[in-house]
């Protein structure tokens, strides 16, 4: 079985720097990999996804994650954020059952 | 293009009772999947369904049982409910061919 961890809980950070997420994950199948956003309040959605190919993904709202397969890892970064990135990140993994497994989240944070 | 849709939105229970939620998958995908997500966590996985039988099913007591109906929607009933039945739970439709999954609202339950 696969598992996720996010290594931080929570981050703040102030407008327009930019932010890491970090995410591990452990299983002894090739994986897919995505990260999903959440609003308070409101159900996930999707900012980008690694199926296979290139490792630097890039997805909605200016994020990109850059999968490492040989540190079982993937990084979610953005430039510059802004105060409506506020919200609840979550890594998850699926192998080829495609039954996803997420991580706890990280509660970013971002001031002006 | 609608997304994918759940009802009710809220509910509140009281312990022993029986609820179901609903869920209606995006238009074109015919597999769906059910997430309990408690305050603080990130999503569980429950089941998923698709040509009206469950495929999968994660650690979850058989007081938790679906139904997937001829046009892909979808229903989660759960029995004698608990205190810590209380979070929110998260449809997801997909192509039974595909790793992508797309979440709905969510519906809060709350149990009293």
């Amino acid at each position: 079985a696969q598992s996720v961890t996010q290594l931080d809980s929570q981050v703040p950070v102030f407008e327009e720097a930019p932010v890491e997420l970090r995410c591990n994950y452990s299983s002894s199948v090739s994986v897919y990999l995505f990260w999903y956003v959440q609003y308070p309040n409101q159900g996930l959605q999707l900012l980008l996804k690694y199926l296979s190919g290139s490792t630097l993904v890039k997805g909605i709202n200016g994020f990109e994650a850059e999968f490492n397969k040989s540190q079982t890892s993937f990084h979610l970064r953005k430039p510059s954020v802004h105060i409506s990135d506020t919200a609840e990140y979550f890594c998850a993994v699926t192998r080829n059952d495609y039954k996803l497994s997420f991580g706890a989240g990280t509660t970013v944070t971002v001031r002006a | 293009d609608a997304g994918v849709t759940q009802s009710p939105t809220h509910l509140i229970k009281t312990r022993g009772q029986q609820v179901t939620l609903r869920c209606s998958p995006k238009s074109g995908h015919d597999t769906v999947s059910w997430y309990q997500q408690a305050l603080g966590q990130g999503p569980q996985f429950i089941f998923q369904y698709y040509e009206e039988e469950e495929r999968q099913r994660g650690n979850f007591p058989d007081r938790f049982s679906g139904h997937q109906f001829p046009n892909y929607s979808s229903e989660l009933n759960v029995n004698a409910l608990l205190l810590g039945d209380s979070a929110l739970y998260l449809c997801a439709s997909s192509l039974r061919t595909k790793e992508t999954q797309y979440f709905g609202p969510g519906t809060r339950l709350l149990v009293l």
